[in-house]
């Protein structure tokens, strides 16, 4: 059974175009995040909630909504996609917040054209 | 805030060869350390984490490191390298308090194994 799982694995869209990621987690974790990995493999956290509740948003553009209509779940929307929101974005799930493990999805790659 | 720093963005050991990466933490208070593995096209998954127990931690696949306090460090290394050990590795520290705590990566490193 796959941990935490993310669809679509793949997005081309282009700029200007309303986009959303799915992130589910098996796992019965409290909190999810959501990353942010550039071209050149840089990692940022973007947002992390737990029971439902926002708890970090890193100064992230108010373009992108993050939702989590439960534990188990947290959707990352994107309005007016920009080119330099081409990126993977990952989300993780953890049983409580840092420091405990945690556990990454297999990400979703954006390309905005 | 706390971060750490990956010295070497690419190293390349021959296999059977020590591997050992490199990271530095720069941290107010006892930091918890964590390494994660990147394999091509995939997701995260962690390799090991200091969380102020033993400073010689062992993680899986083989690696362990060790959080030195004097040095700032918790460099990563494995005795013998494998071929399956290439990938990005990437050095966190969390930091926060409890209920806000995130992980801040560094940049990483790139393994390549040559045979």
């Amino acid at each position: 059974d796959t941990a935490v799982s993310q669809t679509p694995k793949y997005l081309v869209t282009q700029m200007g175009n309303d986009k959303s990621i799915k992130c589910e987690q098996n796992l019965g974790h409290d909190t999810m995040y959501w990353y942010k990995q550039d071209s050149k493999k840089f990692l940022k956290i973007m947002f992390s909630y737990n029971n439902k509740e926002l708890i970090i948003n890193e100064t992230v553009p108010n373009r992108f909504s993050p939702k989590s209509p439960d534990k188990a779940h947290l959707n990352l929307h994107i309005n007016s996609l920009e080119l330099g929101d081409s990126a993977v974005y990952f989300c993780a799930s953890s049983q409580r917040p840092a420091p405990y493990e945690q556990y990454f999805g297999p990400g979703t790659r954006l390309t905005v054209t | 805030a706390q971060s750490v720093t990956q010295l070497g963005s690419h190293v390349s050991v021959s296999e059977g060869a020590l591997v050992l990466l490199r990271c530095n933490y720069s941290s107010s208070v006892p930091p918890y350390l964590f390494w994660y593995v990147q394999y091509p096209n995939q997701g995260l998954q962690l390799l090991l984490k200091y969380t102020s127990a033993a400073t010689l931690v062992k993680g899986i696949n083989g690696f362990e490191a060790e959080f030195k306090k004097s040095e700032t460090s918790f460099h990563l290394t494995k005795p013998s390298a494998h071929m399956s050990d290439a990938a990005e590795y990437f050095c966190a520290v969390s930091e926060g308090n409890f209920g806000n705590e995130k992980l801040t990566f560094g940049t990483g490193t790139r393994l390549t194994i040559i045979p």
